[in-house]
C-alpha cells in the first residue's frame, strides 16, 4: 500500500459525458501528479500540482483539468469524452515538486468511455 | 525533448534465468533515472534509481548502472523468480524542466515460468 488513494477504482461513462477523478496524496506529501497509461500512448505525465499552484504541465488536452485544494488533495477533470480517453489514471504525490524524491503511485483509475 | 527507449517485450524466461531489459535515455540536462514495476492490477512502484553517472541502483535483486556514455540504465537480475513476473518500466525526470515529472518508456511485460 502505498498510502495514495484514488476514487472510484473504475468509471464506465458514454461519450461527451463529463467525470471527475480523485486523489488523497500520502500524509506529508505536497506535490500530487497525474499520469495517463494507455494502449496506445503508454504512460504520459499530464500535469504536477504542488501545495496548490500547478507546477509542471505534460501532454494534457485541453478538455482535462486539475486542481489541487487547501487539504492537498487533488481531483482531474475529464468533459467531452471520447473512445480514446479510455485509460487508467494514476495519481502520484512525492514530498517536493523538485528533486529525486520518490513518488508513490497510486492504484489507478480504470475509466471507460463508451 | 527528454524521453526514454525501452526494449520490446512481451519477454519469457523460466525460473533462476538470467534478466536483461535495455533502457535507453535522451536528456536535456542531467537526469535522474528509475526503474518501476507494475504488478497485475495494481500502480507503479519504485524497483530502483540512480541519480548520476556510473551510480548502481539496486533492489530485490535487480540492479542497473547509470551509464552517461552510452545513456543507457539497463536492468538485470541473476536469477530470475515467478514472482517477477510484471510490467517494468524504465523513467527519467529531468530538473533541467524546472519539476521532477517522470517520463516513461512503453514497458517491458516479463513472464516467468516454472
Amino acid at each position: 500500500d502505498s498510502g495514495v488513494t484514488q476514487t472510484p477504482k473504475h468509471l464506465i461513462t458514454a461519450t461527451g459525458q463529463r467525470v471527475t477523478l480523485r486523489c488523497s496524496p500520502r500524509s506529508g506529501d505536497l506535490s500530487v501528479y497525474w499520469y495517463q497509461q494507455s494502449l496506445d500512448q503508454g504512460l504520459q505525465f499530464l500535469i504536477q500540482y504542488y501545495n496548490g499552484e500547478e507546477r509542471a504541465k505534460g501532454n494534457i488536452l485541453e478538455r482535462f483539468s486539475a486542481q489541487q485544494f487547501p487539504d492537498l488533495h487533488s481531483e482531474l477533470n475529464l468533459s467531452s469524452l471520447e473512445l480514446g480517453d479510455s485509460a487508467l489514471y494514476f495519481c502520484a504525490s512525492s514530498v517536493d515538486a523538485a528533486g529525486d524524491y520518490e513518488q508513490y503511485f497510486g492504484p489507478g483509475t480504470r475509466l471507460t468511455v463508451t | 525533448g527528454d524521453s526514454v527507449t525501452q526494449m520490446e517485450g512481451p519477454v519469457t524466461l523460466s525460473e533462476e534465468a538470467f534478466l536483461t531489459i535495455n533502457c535507453t535515455y535522451t536528456a536535456t540536462g542531467y537526469p535522474s533515472l528509475f526503474w518501476y514495476v507494475q504488478y497485475p492490477g495494481e500502480g507503479l512502484q519504485l524497483l530502483l534509481k540512480a541519480t548520476k553517472a556510473d551510480d548502481k541502483g539496486s533492489n530485490k535483486g535487480f540492479e542497473a548502472t547509470y551509464r552517461k556514455e552510452t545513456t543507457s540504465f539497463h536492468l538485470e537480475k541473476g536469477s530470475v523468480q515467478v514472482s517477477d513476473s510484471a510490467v517494468y518500466f524504465c523513467a527519467l525526470s529531468d530538473e533541467q524542466t524546472g519539476a521532477n515529472n517522470l517520463f516513461f518508456g512503453t514497458g517491458t511485460r516479463l513472464t516467468v515460468i516454472p
